[in-house]
């Protein structure tokens, strides 16, 4: 079965810096993983998607990398903002087929002025 | 474009109290899901469908869940009787068929059993 970990369970930091959210999950056999955020009470915004066969993705001031061979994955956020603060989620799809996303437990993220 | 559609918002039932949450999923849409999110984790599967037919509901409770989505567009996820255990964040989605099979998120909807 599945298990995705997600490292630290809550991160404060100022603003401006830049930080690193891990992800790691026990089975390689991935077909997919995805980056998330979730604002309070509200749904989960796709980020960033990683097909098994690539390394890295970026978007703006977001940047994800996947090491299928170690389950690991990074988001690095540059320059934090305040705007920034909310829960990051990553999710993988097994390549078993289905669709069926798999997530992690969370980062809870806040960038102080 | 609109998203996906949730409703209501928020519901607050006394346990042993049936209740029943409504998604829409954006249009053209085949694939719906139905999630559970506990408070502190990531949201969990209950049930997949494709167009009205569900693949995947391994992990619904089925002796007190119940889904349906009759004519392949819009979906219905009830539960009766409600439990304390119940209280959580019900997150429907929606994704193509085919291509990258994204799946959109709705707002969800919180339900409180007391």
């Amino acid at each position: 079965k599945q298990e995705v970990t997600q490292i630290p369970a809550a991160l404060s930091v100022p603003e401006g810096e830049n930080l690193v959210l891990n992800c790691s999950f026990t089975d390689s056999a991935i077909y997919n993983l995805q980056w998330f955020r979730q604002d309070p009470g509200k749904g989960l915004t796709s980020l960033l998607l990683i097909q098994s066969s690539q390394r890295e993705q970026t978007s703006g001031r977001l940047n994800a990398s996947l090491d299928k061979s170690s389950g690991r994955s990074t988001l690095y956020i540059a320059a934090s903002q305040p705007g920034d603060s909310a829960t990051y989620l990553c999710a993988v799809i097994g390549a078993g087929g289905g669709n069926k996303l798999t997530f992690g437990t969370g980062t809870q993220l806040k960038v102080e002025l | 474009e609109a998203g996906v559609v949730q409703s209501p918002r928020y519901k607050i039932i006394e346990k042993k109290q049936p209740v029943a949450f409504w998604c829409n999923p954006i249009s053209g849409h085949n694939t719906l899901y139905w999630y559970r999110q506990n408070l502190g984790q990531g949201p969990e599967l209950l049930i997949r469908y494709e167009n009205e037919e569900a693949v995947d509901d391994s992990q619904l409770p089925k002796d007190r869940f119940s889904a349906e989505r009759l004519k392949g567009v819009d979906s219905t996820l009830k539960i009766q009787p409600a439990e304390l255990g119940d209280s959580a964040v019900y997150l429907c989605a929606s994704s193509a068929s085919r291509g990258s099979k994204t799946q959109y998120f709705g707002p969800g909807t919180r339900l409180l059993v007391l």
